[in-house]
């Protein structure tokens, strides 16, 4: 399979903490991408990464890329309850036509 | 909003009903694709179109039968599906098809009888 994982399945933390996730991937990739799923809604895309780089940051959030490793991490920094969703990894290449998604980990913002 | 409707939100279906889920992209994309979210498990690319034309999934039943008759409209044709198939039924659309961003819509939740 070349789906990715992500780690931890659940993660529950306190209002203003920082939240981490991790993603793993099996193939080459082009990109990653993160998305976010408000419960039985559609997924939101938050930020993409390019193979090339290694960091990068869009206001609370900061993305890493080790594409010798193949993993990311998510980083949301001062977290807020409306962050509370389930957030998923996605990564194009290695010949598929689409995304290739995780199982996603289960963030819960505790206030 | 984020520029791709579907219709209808909720759908409940007996095993030898037909019915037919909708999705529209408002963004002049040229790629449209199909997702199914289950419970517990990632979501399973069922069909992708680029400018109209298909690029199938060789792992979707035959019961599921998705129709493109332009860039910004995507059809899944559904028949006597199996309680199986209850799922979040989810459309997206890119600029073009592979690597790029995705943009979903809010999903179709089936239920199968």
């Amino acid at each position: 399979s070349q789906q990715g994982e992500e780690d931890p399945q659940a993660l529950s933390i306190q209002e203003g903490e920082n939240a981490t996730m991790n993603c793993s991937y099996k193939t080459s990739i082009n990109n990653l991408q993160w998305y976010r799923q408000n419960s039985g809604r559609g997924l939101v895309h938050l930020i993409l990464i390019r193979s090339n780089e290694r960091e990068k940051h869009s206001g609370r959030l900061r993305v890493t890329l080790d594409t010798s490793k193949k993993s990311s991490s998510l980083l949301i920094t001062a977290s807020r309850a409306a962050d509370t969703a389930s957030y998923f990894c996605a990564h194009s290449g290695g010949g598929a036509d689409g995304l290739t998604f995780g199982k996603g980990t289960h963030l819960i913002i505790q206030p | 909003e984020t520029g791709v409707t579907q219709t209808p939100r909720h759908l409940v279906m007996g095993m030898t009903n037909k019915k037919s889920l909708k999705c529209e992209q408002h963004l002049g994309h040229n790629a449209m694709y199909w997702y199914k979210q289950s419970a517990k498990k990632p979501l399973e690319l069922m069909f992708v179109y680029s400018l109209e034309e298909r690029v199938e999934n060789n792992s979707v039943p035959s019961r599921f039968s998705p129709e493109c008759p332009n860039s910004s409209h995507l059809f899944l044709h559904l028949h006597t599906l199996q309680p199986e198939d209850s799922a979040l039924y989810l459309c997206a659309s890119s600029q073009a098809r592979g690597w790029e961003t995705q943009y979903f819509g809010p999903g179709t939740r089936l239920l199968v009888l």
